[in-house]
């Protein structure tokens, strides 16, 4: 079985200043890894995804993100944030395997403030 | 927008009656994924469809059932409805089954037991 923990439920910001959004997970199998965000009253949308390869992962919105398997930490950062960027974010987790269901972390809001 | 629609975008209804909740996925995709989001439980798989078949279940109670058309359209339908049941109901598409295919969600049903 596989879990996310998202260490923090939410992270106040400036704009303009550098953010990270950590995440841990477990999972006795190879994991693909995600992060998706939620804005007010809409559903989610891919951030970006960890598969194989380059543990240094680039998405949308200028976010990035690095897979440390020793540490089964998969944080999320962005050097310089935005007003826009306020919103939910959600780590989560699939198996490699024919299946992908995702299984989701409690989720961090951002709120970032001018 | 992600190209996957949900009907209806709210629903408010009493307990103890029966719903459905309807999702078509983006053209092209076989796989239909359903989630539940609410407060106290944050977001959980519930089922997946592909290709009109179940192919995995999460914690779906036994009140809720769900089915994939041949059209690839699939509804949820919940019954004898209890205030718990309060929540979004996301759908997810993707284009096959495997854990490095993206899904993509729907806009959300919002359901309201009262």
């Amino acid at each position: 079985a596989q879990s996310v923990t998202q260490l923090d439920s939410q992270v106040p910001v400036f704009e303009e200043a550098p953010v990270e959004l950590r995440c841990n997970y477990s999972s006795s199998v190879s994991v693909y890894l995600f992060w998706y965000v939620q804005y007010p009253n809409q559903g989610l949308q891919l951030l970006l995804k960890y598969l194989s390869g380059s543990t240094l992962v680039k998405g949308i919105n200028g976010f990035e993100a690095e897979f440390n398997k020793s540490q089964t930490s998969f944080h999320l950062r962005k050097p310089s944030v935005h007003i826009s960027d306020t919103a939910e974010y959600f780590c989560a987790v699939s198996g490699t395997g024919g299946y992908n269901k995702l299984i989701f972390g409690a989720g961090t809001r951002l709120a970032v403030h001018p | 927008d992600s190209g996957v629609t949900q009907t209806p975008k709210h629903l408010i209804t009493a307990t103890g009656q029966r719903v459905t909740l309807r999702c078509s996925p983006r053209s092209g995709d076989l796989s239909v994924y359903w989630y539940q989001q609410s407060l106290d439980q944050g977001l959980q798989f519930l089922i997946q469809y592909y290709n009109g078949e179940e192919r995995a279940k999460g914690n779906i109670l036994e009140r809720f059932s769900a089915q994939q058309f041949p059209d690839l359209h699939s509804e949820l339908n919940l019954s004898s409805l209890e205030l718990g049941d309060s929540a979004l109901y996301f759908c997810a598409s993707s284009v096959a089954t495997g854990g490095a295919y993206e899904q993509y969600f729907g806009p959300g049903t919002r359901l309201t037991v009262t």
